[in-house]
């Protein structure tokens, strides 16, 4: 199984902030890397996909970057609702899997 | 828009059989691969398998033992089994819609159902 290592698994920021996750991957994923935003309680949202794609409806202020093993996940000028919890996950190939997760707090 | 709603009991007994159905509502169950995931209290995310339309299924090794999942068109339902369970398997349970070639992100979610495993 592909092993997704998300760093760091904390972080603590302020608004107005801009805040990167990074996300490496045990092999190539040919760019199939996904971020998703989970609130507490809540499911995960989908953020990111094919390593930089917005899916429609998600701000301009998230972006994704990366190739080969090394991913991003950058949030610009950081926002009230996005202090939450952020996953990268591979979709190369099987079983499907995601990091440990990265926890954006208030500072 | 498709949506998608979890149902099932909340509580289960160690040794016992874990039964959850996900309602798709909104959309078309014949595309897309239906899936489950899992995520124990505090803890991260773990895809545990998915089904097709034509009932094809892929499941995580680590549970392939002890899943089942299957789909019912004629109720447009999907459902999930994981059999002798234990307090492991206490989580949160979300159902999910993945794209029909499998390879491709998880792009609806359901809202999630905790399942405690407990005597």
């Amino acid at each position: 199984a592909i092993r997704m290592t998300q760093s760091p698994s904390s972080l603590s920021a302020s608004t107005g902030d801009r805040v990167t996750i990074s996300c490496r991957a045990s092999q190539g994923i040919n760019g199939f890397i996904a971020w998703y935003q989970q609130k507490p309680g809540k499911a995960p949202n989908l953020l990111i996909y094919g390593t930089s794609s917005l899916p429609s409806g998600v701000p301009s202020r998230f972006s994704g970057s990366g190739s080969g093993t090394d991913f991003t996940l950058t949030i610009t000028y950081l926002q009230s609702e996005d202090f939450a919890t952020y996953y990268c996950q591979q979709y190369y190939s099987y079983p499907l899997t995601f990091g440990g997760g990265t926890k954006v707090e208030i500072k | 828009q498709v949506q998608l709603e979890e149902s099932g009991p909340g509580l289960v007994r160690p040794s016992e059989t874990l039964s959850l159905i996900c309602s798709v509502s909104g959309g078309t169950i014949r595309t897309h691969l239906w899936s489950w995931i899992r995520q124990p209290p505090g803890k991260g995310l773990e895809w545990v398998g998915h089904v097709s339309y034509s009932g094809r299924t892929n499941y995580n090794p680590s549970l392939k033992s002890r899943v089942t999942i299957s789909l019912d068109a004629s109720t447009i339902q999907f459902s999930l089994k994981l059999n002798s369970v234990t307090a492991a398997d206490t989580a949160a349970y979300y159902c999910a819609r993945l794209g029909s070639d499998g390879y491709s992100p998880f792009d609806t979610w359901g809202q999630g159902i905790l399942v405690t495993v407990s005597s």
